[in-house]
């Protein structure tokens, strides 16, 4: 079955760093990824849309210039949290889709920003 | 625009209990519906879908009917165990307007004690 790989599962970094998360498609070519943010009491927010080779489209009200996301081939696609502080400490889930295969999720990553 | 509504939780089930996770949608048109589990400290799995009115969706016990006349989806599992502790996501995509975005409820966190 379709195989979405996410890393790192955790990471904690200090304020001001950036991190970056990668999302791979390891058994398919993933036209499009979604980056989703955690919160607490468990619901999902969209963050952005990308389309391999081409800008992100971002949800109204995600930073742009904060969260750069770059899809440059069609099985990889990264988030980074640029300048990162601790309201940014969340659990990030990115998801790929293909022209047969339906939503494939990442296992998640934990940011922690102290 | 697309919306789901789904029963606040959390669930606390005893062992071998009925389940029923509650899951209204809106919509325009006849969209795609899903259950997504999500296990402590992971990502999404896809649980089970319905493409269109009247299917049912199974998978691990757990079944779903695609209701048109009432927009549900409600989740069902006849005896849960421990091992179904998990936050439960109802989540629609609407299909015909090119749009690829899953639309997803805030969550049911589902919590089953021995």
């Amino acid at each position: 079955g379709a195989v979405v790989s996410q890393h790192p599962s955790w990471v904690i970094c200090k304020s001001g760093t950036s991190v970056k998360i990668e999302c791979r498609s390891l058994d398919f070519q993933a036209t499009t990824m979604f980056w989703y943010r955690q919160f607490p009491k468990q619901s999902l927010m969209l963050m952005a849309t990308s389309n391999e080779g081409s800008k992100a489209t971002y949800e109204q009200g995600v930073e742009k210039d904060k969260f750069l996301i770059n899809h440059a081939s069609l099985t990889l696609s990264t988030l980074t949290v640029t300048s990162a502080h601790p309201e940014d400490s969340s659990f990030y889930i990115c998801s790929a889709r293909g022209a047969r295969v339906g939503y494939t999720f990442g296992s998640g990553t934990r940011l922690t920003v102290v | 625009g697309d919306s789901v509504t789904q029963m606040e939780g959390p669930v606390t089930l005893s062992e071998e209990a009925f389940l029923t996770i509650n899951c209204t949608y809106t919509a325009t048109g006849y969209p795609s519906l899903f259950w997504y589990v999500q296990y402590p400290g992971e990502g999404l799995q896809l649980l089970l879908k319905a493409t269109k009115a009247d299917d049912k969706g199974s998978n691990k016990g757990f079944e779903a009917t695609y209701r048109k006349e009432t927009t549900s989806f409600h989740l069902e599992k006849g005896s849960v165990q421990v091992s179904d502790s998990a936050v439960y996501f109802c989540a629609l995509i609407f299909s015909g307007a090119g749009s690829y975005q899953l639309t997803f409820g805030k969550g049911t966190k589902l919590s089953v004690i021995p």
